[in-house]
């Protein structure tokens, strides 16, 4: 119940092409879904977030769509750029008692080719 | 103060041996929290300290492992009788609220048990 699973394992686009990444969940105690962006040898980096009170959220390129109903969320990147290959990767957050965690998805490995 | 920072970068040791690894947090982040990430895995939460206080720990975390987070600053981790199965990627995490700015992970510690 604690899963977050996320879709697909790796993308291949063309620049200037919209990659989207998709991801879901079980648990409705989660209430804070942010995606990471990681480069090899780094560590992830915050990219775009959002409640479960909001059903989209555009932050530039970058766009999550999010629907509560189906318990499901997506990433979109508009006009994808070879510097956009990266891991990308979904979370939620839960809290219980005074503790906050993020769970992960496994991850998406994007190449935008040139 | 330009983010977080973790030391050493990458730790090979033979099997048995223990190990300890430094993470130094924003300065002004009160929320400490561990990450282990394997290859082509996302992060998989460890522990999370409130100032001093470790308020969770994760299953993950045996009785080989001990965090440490005096004075409510920098952090430990350590490692004892290391098994080839800890070989991961170590992140460290900070915030200032309750992840709604988002966490602002580390370089991480990659280590490699031989």
């Amino acid at each position: 119940q604690q899963q977050v699973k996320q879709s697909p394992q790796s993308l291949i686009v063309q620049k200037g092409g919209i990659s989207i990444i998709n991801c879901a969940y079980e648990n409705t105690a989660f209430d804070y879904f942010p995606w990471y962006q990681q480069f090899p040898g780094k560590g992830p980096a915050l990219l775009i977030a959002i409640r479960p009170d909001v059903s989209e959220k555009k932050e530039g390129r970058f766009t999550i769509s999010f629907n509560k109903s189906a318990k499901q969320f997506s990433l979109h990147i508009m006009d994808s750029q070879p510097g956009d290959s990266a891991t990308y990767f979904c979370a939620a957050s839960m809290r219980t008692g005074g503790s906050e965690k993020l769970v992960f998805g496994k991850g998406t490995k994007l190449t935008v080719n040139p | 103060d330009t983010g977080v920072s973790q030391d050493p970068r990458h730790k090979i040791t033979k099997r048995g041996q223990n190990v300890t690894f430094r993470c130094d947090p924003i300065s002004e982040h009160n929320r400490l929290y561990w990450y282990r990430q394997t290859l082509g895995q996302g992060p998989e939460f460890l522990t999370y300290f409130q100032n001093e206080a470790q308020l969770e720990k994760s299953r993950l975390l045996s009785d080989r492992f001990s965090a440490e987070r005096p004075k409510g600053s920098f952090s430990t981790l350590e490692i004892q009788r290391t098994e080839q199965g800890d070989s991961a990627m170590y992140l460290c995490a900070s915030s200032l609220d309750w992840g709604i700015y988002g966490y602002t992970f580390g370089s991480g510690t990659r280590l490699t048990v031989v």
